[in-house]
């Protein structure tokens, strides 16, 4: 059974900081990855897809890397801002729907 | 522009009365989901239909029940709520249920509040 663990659960970080997410994942025969953005109280964002023959996907201050051997992905954001503070879910899909970490809480400090 | 849409965005209930709760798409997917997210939790998958078909999680509630009367719409039923079953609900659609190429829209999400 797939398993998707996001480390660390809670980041603080000052504006204009670059800094990097974690997840992983036990099953490595993925299709995709995919981040998405949560505010608090809100529903899902997606930010960026990955499929499984990609190595990294790039939107504006966001980038995702994807090893799938290692069963590892990185969500990079350069430059953090306030308004970046969100939880962010990593969330694999392979041979079933969406399987989901619980999240990087990440507070940036103006 | 909307293409998954969820209402109503807040719903209040009572211990043990039942509610439903609404999703529609225009994206003609043939999946939907329904995910249960509890605070500071994962997004856990409760259902999804594959057209008509109609895929239990295992360890989903029997107090959870789902309908699908047409390609656009899918509701979830909580038969008996209780405490425990206050949580944020999202739906999703997709066009196929796993594969590369391919991806899930989500809806806005139904926050649930039992009393």
């Amino acid at each position: 059974k797939q398993e998707v663990t996001q480390i660390p659960a809670a980041l603080s970080v000052p504006e204009g900081e670059n800094l990097v997410l974690n997840c992983s994942f036990t099953d490595s025969a993925i299709y995709n990855l995919q981040w998405f953005r949560q505010d608090p109280g809100k529903g899902l964002t997606s930010l960026l897809l990955i499929q499984s023959s990609q190595r990294e996907q790039t939107s504006g201050r966001l980038n995702a890397s994807l090893d799938k051997s290692s069963g590892r992905s990185t969500l990079y954001i350069a430059a953090s801002q306030p308004g970046d503070s969100a939880t962010y879910l990593c969330a694999v899909r392979g041979n079933t729907p969406l399987v989901f970490g619980k999240g990087t809480r990440l507070s940036v400090i103006a | 522009d909307a293409m998954v849409i969820q209402n109503p965005r807040y719903q209040v209930t009572q211990f043990g009365k039942p509610v439903t709760l609404s999703c529609s798409q225009t994206l003609n997917h043939n999946v939907m989901y329904w995910y249960q997210q509890k605070s500071s939790q994962a997004p856990k998958l409760l259902f999804h239909y594959y057209d008509k078909d109609f895929n239990n999680e295992a360890d989903t509630p029997d107090n959870f029940q789902s309908r699908r009367p047409n390609t656009s719409f899918c509701f979830l039923d909580i038969r008996s709520p209780g405490l425990g079953d206050a949580a944020m609900y999202l739906c999703a659609t997709s066009r196929v249920v796993s594969g590369g190429g391919d991806t899930q829209y989500f809806g806005p999400g139904t926050r649930l509040t039992v009393l």
